[in-house]
């Protein structure tokens, strides 16, 4: 089955040490987003790639960091961690909202997310 | 801020009963999508509803949406106890540059 899939599912480091988060997709689609989200809070967007194009939140932490080597997988740096982002990190797929009538988005597909926990 | 405000915040139902939730926006949208989180999992997208329909139906979901007053409400009918989730409304609104601005959320318990 297509899907959205993210690794690993939980994640332990220690503050300020390096972290990367994977997440692959197998729906071909061309954007693709990283979503934080804390605690009973709603998923906050942090970046989102459209094909290869960077766009990132104005209020993400440069702490942040994100690749997308090809059209499946994408990736998130978190270059030294803070107790403050101990947080779930989804990632999501949509198709190209280019081809919709007036640009109208479609349906994000997400993985199961990764639970980021720093010591 | 937060585009979507969502209502109740919590609320707990007896199984078979029906579920409201209401999402109220800020700006006008394309259209208006609900998705559903059971805990510690990723989202999962439920149903879709643009801004020139105002009713929408899938199995025992039924979507409203009123752009006249930027509200939607979503309806579980006959609940179960696997509904107990969060529930999330996302909007999009034109020239929001491919992005949803997510709900703040109403976490449904179903009491078996």
């Amino acid at each position: 089955d297509a899907m959205v899939i993210q690794n690993p599912r939980y994640q332990v480091t220690q503050f300020g040490k390096p972290v990367t988060l994977s997440c692959s997709q197998t729906l071909n689609h061309n954007v693709m987003y990283w979503y934080q989200q804390k605690s009973s809070q709603a998923p906050k967007l942090l970046f989102h790639y459209y094909d290869k194009d960077f766009n990132n939140e104005a209020d993400t932490p440069d702490n942040f960091q994100s690749r997308r080597p090809n059209t499946s997988f994408c990736f998130l740096d978190i270059r030294s961690p803070g107790l403050g982002d101990a947080a779930m990190y989804l990632c999501a797929t949509s198709r190209d909202p280019r081809f919709r009538s007036g640009g109208a988005l479609d349906t994000q597909y997400f993985g199961p997310g990764t639970r980021l926990t720093v010591l | 801020s937060q585009q979507g405000e969502e209502d109740p915040q919590a609320l707990s139902i007896q199984e078979g009963e029906n579920a409201t939730m209401n999402c109220s926006y800020k700006t006008s949208i394309n259209n208006l999508q609900w998705y559903r989180q059971n805990s510690g999992r990723g989202l999962v997208h439920l149903i879709l509803i643009r801004s020139n329909e105002r009713e929408k139906h899938s199995g025992r979901l039924r979507v409203t949406l009123d752009t006249s007053k930027k509200s939607s409400s979503l309806l579980i009918t006959a609940s179960r106890a696997a509904d107990t989730a969060s529930y999330f409304c996302a909007t999009d609104a034109p020239g929001g540059n491919e992005k949803l601005t997510f709900g703040t959320g109403t976490r449904l318990t179903i009491i078996p």
